[in-house]
């Protein structure tokens, strides 16, 4: 069962574009996780948010928590090529994670 | 800093072969993971162990079985592979409350 809906699956634009992709449950969050995975890798931490309405920035990555702890986003701004890569939300329910599909971007030089 | 450490990293079986897949973690972690991962699929749990000496089903333990040889490592088994296990499998370790650290991964291809 897919309790975390990342939206979209896919993202393909042009360097120095803005982006947000979205990550939603019918289910309230303990606490949210981001991870980035490039091609060839596992995926890497990003950043993990706790409360309501709680922003994080992480230089030109802003991490949004929803007010009612059910959904998250996550805006870049003049995205580069290095951003590519396929972005996963993630919610605890100890002792496991609990994976969204992910998003696939791909950020055109 | 070797983290967690998957070996090995590409394997190509013919069906009805077994395989084991290792993993070892040197961050003194008590939780350790087995993931894998389709395309659009997201990453799926396949077996957990929540501590040395104990092993538990994820969301997709069919045809796979583990071993949590002792803290350091946790390796899953293929005892007679499909096609249907070809995948990319994920290794993950973890305290309690915090995030999972992740090994690059191990591509299996079942022919």
């Amino acid at each position: 069962t897919q309790l975390l809906e990342q939206s979209p699956q896919f993202l393909s634009i042009q360097e120095g574009e803005n982006l947000t992709v979205y990550c939603n449950s019918s289910s309230v969050f303990s606490s949210l996780q981001w991870y980035r995975q490039e091609p060839g890798e596992g995926p890497v931490l990003l950043v993990t948010v706790v409360t309501g309405g709680e922003v994080k920035k992480l230089k030109r990555l802003t991490f949004q928590f929803g007010d009612a702890r059910k959904d998250s986003s996550l805006h870049i701004t003049a995205a580069q090529p290095g951003d590519t890569g396929l972005y996963l939300c993630a919610s605890p329910r100890y002792p496991k994670l609990v994976f969204g599909q992910g998003t696939r971007l791909t950020i055109n030089p | 800093n070797a983290g967690v450490t998957q070996t090995p990293k590409f394997q190509v079986l013919k069906t009805g072969q077994s395989m084991t897949l290792q993993c070892a973690q040197d961050m003194n972690h008590n939780s350790m993971y087995w993931y894998r991962q389709d395309p659009g699929m997201g990453l799926r749990l396949i077996y957990y162990s929540a501590s040395e000496g104990t092993t538990d089903k994820g969301e997709v333990p069919n045809g796979y079985n583990v071993s949590r040889l002792n803290k350091r490592e946790f390796s899953l088994r293929l005892e007679s592979a499909a096609p249907s296990q070809t995948s990319v499998y994920f290794c993950a370790s973890s305290e309690r409350g915090q995030p999972q650290h992740f090994g690059d991964g191990t591509r299996l291809s079942i022919l």
